[in-house]
């Protein structure tokens, strides 16, 4: 049964870029949710995708949007980018079922802008 | 989503119990208090979680305060591979966002 996994790992973009990770859910999840966590710091929510729409989210400008399949797969486009978008981008699955789910990350996408 | 406060940074000797603190004072009635902990950058890896009542798995224990103003994470037997920052959260699934603090650097030492 695998986990969460996102893609690319790693990826370096130049200011002004735009970027898409992508991410899939753990099997049977229909909930995701992406996080920044930039170096020395704990995760910053930025959005919860639920029923292909956007629930929840965090403190983040518009340049930060998202986008969920029918699969439930997600995605995060990061448009114009700064270079303060530097960061760990990290996508957890659960299930919406009940308030007090297990929710477990992927390994992240490692986004370096120059 | 409530706020938690973890202490910066803890140190365990090998083999014994690391008791890992979080203040949740603002908590409210159906928020869970959920454990992480992440190496080296790694995604976080989760551990444990409970609502109101004590919880315990092959990982560690949780123990919430009658008040669930607080709770305490217990690693039994502290290895060196449970060096780690370690966080608590406050969190509904339902109502979507979780808010996590700086969390607490757990070294454990031989």
């Amino acid at each position: 049964d695998a986990g969460v996994t996102q893609s690319p790992t790693h990826l370096i973009k130049t200011r002004g870029q735009q970027v898409t990770l992508r991410c899939s859910p753990k099997s049977g999840h229909d909930t995701v949710s992406w996080y920044q966590q930039a170096l020395g710091q704990g995760p910053q929510f930025i959005f919860q995708y639920y029923e292909e729409e956007e629930r929840q989210r965090g403190n983040f400008p518009d340049r930060f949007s998202g986008h969920q399949y029918p699969n439930y797969s997600s995605e995060l486009n990061v448009n114009a980018l700064l270079l303060g978008d530097s960061a760990l981008y990290l996508c957890a699955s659960s299930l919406q079922r009940s308030s007090g789910n297990t929710i477990y990350f992927g390994e992240g996408s490692w986004l370096t802008v120059v | 989503d409530a706020k938690t406060t973890q202490p910066p940074s803890m140190d365990c000797a090998e083999g014994r119990a690391a008791n890992l603190p979080c203040n949740h004072s603002t908590i409210s009635g159906n928020e869970y208090v959920y454990w992480y902990r992440q190496i080296h950058s790694q995604g976080p890896q989760y551990i444990i979680h409970g609502l109101k009542n004590n919880e315990t798995n092959e990982m560690a224990s949780l123990i919430i305060t009658e008040d669930r103003k607080s709770s305490t994470l217990i690693l039994p037997h502290a290895t060196l591979r449970d060096t780690a920052v370690y966080y608590c959260i406050a969190y509904n699934t339902n109502a979507g966002k979780s808010t996590f603090g700086d969390g607490t650097t757990l070294t454990v030492k031989p």
